[in-house]
């Protein structure tokens, strides 16, 4: 299996800030990395798939980026509706293993 | 527009058999992978497998294999879910969710709570 291991797992921020997430893989990839988004109760929701591309109707102040081995999410400038938990995950090989999660909560 | 609806929360105790299931709609059931990720209580997001309805080819994270039984109806557009047997280290979210590669749509989640 390929292993996911994201960092920070857990990251307290402004309203405001820049914030990026980093995901790093046990072994590279082709880009199948996709990034989703989850709040408490609810089910996973996706923002970023290919490891670049935008979900339809996902805001822009998300991005993302990478390649191989290491990729990242950034959110350019926190909204207060992005405190959330947030996941990445390869698609490249099954099982697409997911990351631990990094919990983005308000400072 | 596309849908993923769950079956509701299930209580049971251990060794009891459970189905649970993924009802589609809004797309053609046959053309994509449907598959099954469960979160224990607490914790982060687990693959536990995936389905082809068109042939039911299935396949199983090797940790969860032989645990569970993964199907699909496609006269009624159903992916399910089954245990045989049940254990306290079942309880979890099971979420359902429709594959293009990434996961671009999913259930609204099912409680599966174990208990004696």
């Amino acid at each position: 299996d390929i292993q996911m291991t994201q960092s920070p797992s857990s990251l307290s921020a402004y309203v405001g800030d820049r914030v990026t997430i980093t995901c790093r893989a046990s072994q590279s990839f082709s880009n199948w990395l996709a990034w989703y988004q989850q709040k408490p109760g609810k089910a996973p929701k996706l923002l970023i798939y290919e490891a670049s591309t935008l979900e339809s109707g996902v805001p822009s102040r998300f991005s993302g980026s990478g390649s191989g081995a290491e990729f990242t999410l950034t959110i350019s400038s926190l909204q207060p509706d992005d405190f959330a938990t947030y996941y990445c995950q390869q698609y490249d090989n099954f099982p697409y293993t997911f990351g631990q999660g990094t919990k983005l909560e308000i400072k | 527009e596309v849908q993923l609806v769950q079956s509701g929360a299930e209580v049971k105790k251990p060794g009891e058999s459970l189905k649970i299931s993924c009802e589609a709609s809004g797309y053609s059931f046959t053309n994509y992978w449907i598959g099954w990720v469960r979160q224990m209580p607490g914790t982060g997001l687990e693959w536990v497998g995936i389905i082809y309805p068109r042939d039911s080819d299935t396949r199983y994270n090797p940790s969860i294999q032989g645990q569970v039984t993964i199907s699909a109806d496609k006269s009624i557009n159903t992916a399910y879910l089954q245990w045989s047997s049940l254990k306290a280290s079942d309880t979890a979210i099971y979420y359902c969710t429709r594959l293009y590669g990434s996961c671009h749509y999913w259930g609204q989640g099912t409680q599966v709570t174990v208990s004696s």
